[in-house]
């Protein structure tokens, strides 16, 4: 069946950056894209782009330009985000979930932003 | 961006009765080849989001057939039959026939 294993939690400062991992299992990974979303403390679900696990080309979208950046390491089926220059409002849970229409979900990871 | 407008955002249920949910787009979302890709998902507390429905009917495997999904162009349902104690939680529709996708700011299925 398919997995996707983000993770753990993050606490970082504000200025720092972080790297949070989706590691799939359960199907060829390169046969489907990894799509990254957002969600803000109490609030919901913002859809931040894809990568294709084939060519390795990111996608983003505008709200998510700049400070993201989509990776992957296709010799371990993992995929990567990371944010660079980390503000508070970054505070949120990241997910992974692979798919052209998020067929499956991790079970996402809690990034932190605090001084 | 297309907007996506859900309805009512609270919907406090009867354990056993049915329940129904809406959701609007600023757009049609029939696509170019002829599918609507509005998808429905399911979030309990704590959990992370779990797909149900995809191309407005097309329920996931595992979904219980109490729940369907139904609707055309901009205007789409979500029906629950017989509401279970499993079922609550927030739902959310997507709209993947334009980008960026987007999202409904979700609607809470709560005991009465």
């Amino acid at each position: 069946q398919v997995q996707l294993v983000q993770s753990g939690s993050e606490l970082k400062k504000p200025g720092a950056s972080v790297k949070v991992s989706c590691k799939a299992s359960g199907y060829i990974f390169t046969n489907y894209g990894m799509n990254w979303v957002r969600q803000a403390p109490g609030q919901g679900l913002e859809w931040m782009g894809w990568i294709n696990t084939n060519t390795g080309n990111p996608t983003y979208v505008q709200d998510f330009t700049g400070r993201f950046v989509f990776s992957l390491d296709t010799a371990v089926s993992t995929a990567f985000m990371q944010i660079f220059s980390l503000q508070a409002d970054d505070t949120a849970v990241y997910y992974c979930t692979m798919g052209p229409y998020l067929d499956h979900w991790g079970q996402g990871t809690l990034v932190t932003v605090s001084s | 961006d297309v907007v996506m407008t859900q309805s009512p955002l609270s919907l406090p249920v009867t354990l056993g009765q049915p329940a129904s949910m809406s959701c609007g787009s600023s757009q049609s979302l029939v696509s170019s080849d002829g599918n609507t890709y509005l998808s429905w998902f399911h979030q309990r507390p704590g959990q992370s989001p779990r797909r149900l429905i995809n191309k407005v009917s097309e329920r996931d495997s595992g979904v219980p057939d109490r729940i369907s999904g139904s609707g055309s162009g901009t205007d789409f349902t979500l029906t629950i039959s017989r509401v279970e104690a499993e079922d609550l939680g927030v739902y959310y529709c997507m709209q993947g026939t334009h980008w960026p996708y987007t999202f409904g700011q979700g609607t809470n299925l709560e005991i009465k």
